[in-house]
């Protein structure tokens, strides 16, 4: 099964709202990675986020991490109709391998 | 520098023949992933390559689906037989070392028909 799930499914914003995307996963991480892919590319990355982190910025990214409540947030603000992609968040491997596993990604559409 | 480059980007093939797939890595990264997505779903893990070494490949089915990645050139996925259920988008990263951030082809679409 998935490890990390994102929440919403799907989300559809106007142009200058925030956009908040969860991630939940089951078993212990050592980082959480968020990526980004437009429609018919490759995943462009984020943010990568460490297991003894809480919070992350990248200039409208903010990303925080829960590893009690096992849960990430990807917060995007004042969305712009170019942030309109799936968002996929990426829990590394258990046992050290690093190999990220992915959720099935929100969609995020941004109104103009 | 550029980046992870993929090719061919799309690939139609009729049941029954073999699929190559190519990756080049970006520059000075050694370790490479395939990973495979269905439409509206995440990226599926299939193998992981350092340099001759294939470290991981517990996501490839074992039939049909092989991987390299050799000393000179880019790394290979190579399905055989391609089956209807094969046609997906096939995606390469490649990262410096085993713990840092992977960055991603454009990807190679494959259609069996």
């Amino acid at each position: 099964s998935q490890q990390g799930e994102e929440d919403p499914q799907a989300l559809s914003i106007q142009e200058g709202e925030n956009a908040t995307m969860n991630c939940s996963y089951k078993t212990s991480i050592n980082n959480l990675q968020w990526y980004r892919q437009n429609s018919g590319r490759g995943l462009v990355h984020l943010i990568l986020i460490r297991s003894n982190e809480r919070e992350k910025h990248s200039g409208r990214l903010r990303v925080t991490l829960d590893t009690s409540k096992k849960s990430s947030s990807l917060l995007i603000t004042a969305s712009r109709a170019a942030d309109t992609a799936s968002y996929f968040c990426a829990t590394d491997g258990t046992g050290g391998s690093y190999i990220p596993t992915f959720g099935r990604g929100t969609s995020l559409i941004v109104h103009p | 520098n550029a980046g992870v480059m993929q090719n061919p980007r799309h690939l139609v093939r009729r049941r029954g023949q073999e699929a190559r797939l190519r990756c080049s890595p970006m520059k000075g990264h050694s370790h490479v992933y395939w990973y495979r997505q269905l439409p509206e779903e995440g990226l599926k893990f299939m193998v992981y390559l350092q340099k001759e070494n294939i470290i991981d490949e517990s996501g490839m089915p074992k039939e049909r689906f092989s991987a390299e990645f050799p000393k000179e050139g880019p790394s290979i996925l190579r399905i055989q037989q391609v089956v209807r259920g094969d046609s997906a988008a096939y995606f390469c990263a490649s990262s410096r070392d085993r713990a840092r951030e992977q960055y991603f082809g454009p990807g190679t679409r494959l259609t069996v028909t």
